[in-house]
């Protein structure tokens, strides 16, 4: 079965990067993408940026460019979220979910987040 | 970047009510819209997709319509399981942006 499972909870300084792994099985990992989306405490989602696998091609939200890394080791099908210069906005959730995009004729597709990791809970604190 | 609107942003109904969701895209979207229902605690789950299909294992009570900017999540028969909070997304293009969220709970 899919499964996507993340690394332990993160507390981190000010000013300090993380770095937030999503280890992938039950499918082949090079075949779909790799979002991350975050979600601080009592707040929505936040689609934070995406990753093939196959390619290493990124696509990242405009608030987050700059701060962050998408990289994955396919050798180990894994993926990784670094974020850097941390600061206290950014304590959160942080998951990792796989993008499943299906093309059904000539132009349309779906892009659907199909399956979650269990979340990692990211803290920045002084 | 297109944004995306929810309302209400909070509901309270009784069980067996018919609840409505509605979310816009600041511009058209076509068909390309999820709705993803996260219960306390849990991780989000997908829903819908192609804004009415449900996806596999979904009850029937839930369903989607709209097109373009304007659309909508039905629950035909609210259930006790069903309290949690529902975001649509939007995915015809990179920012794959949410909505802010709608929270439904039981009266």
């Amino acid at each position: 079965q899919v499964q996507l499972v993340q690394s332990g909870a993160e507390v981190k300084k000010p000013g300090a990067s993380v770095k937030v792994s999503c280890k992938a099985s039950g499918y082949t990992f090079t075949s779909y993408d790799i979002n991350w989306v975050r979600q601080a405490t009592g707040q929505g989602l936040e689609w934070m940026g995406w990753m093939n696998p196959n390619s290493g091609n990124t696509g990242y939200a405009q608030k987050f460019q700059g701060r962050v890394t998408m990289t994955r080791n396919t050798s180990i099908s894994t993926a990784y979220m670094e974020l850097s210069s941390l600061r206290s906005e950014d304590t959160a959730v942080y998951y990792c979910a796989r993008g499943y995009r299906y093309y059904y004729d000539s132009s349309g597709y779906y892009y659907l987040f199909d399956y979650w990791g269990q979340g990692t809970l990211v803290t920045v604190s002084s | 970047d297109i944004q995306m609107t929810q309302s209400p942003s909070s509901l309270s109904a009784s069980v067996g009510d018919r609840v409505t969701i509605t979310c816009r895209a600041s511009q058209g979207i076509s068909n390309y819209l999820a709705w993803y229902q996260q219960k306390p605690g849990k991780v989000p789950k997908l829903l819908i997709y192609a804004a009415s299909t449900l996806q596999s294992g979904v009850p029937s009570r839930f369903s989607g319509s709209g097109s373009g900017t304007d659309f909508t999540l039905t629950i035909s028969s609210l259930q006790p399981e069903d309290v949690a909070t529902y975001y649509c997304q939007k995915y015809n293009s990179a920012p794959f942006t949410f909505g802010p969220g709608t929270k439904v709970d039981i009266k």
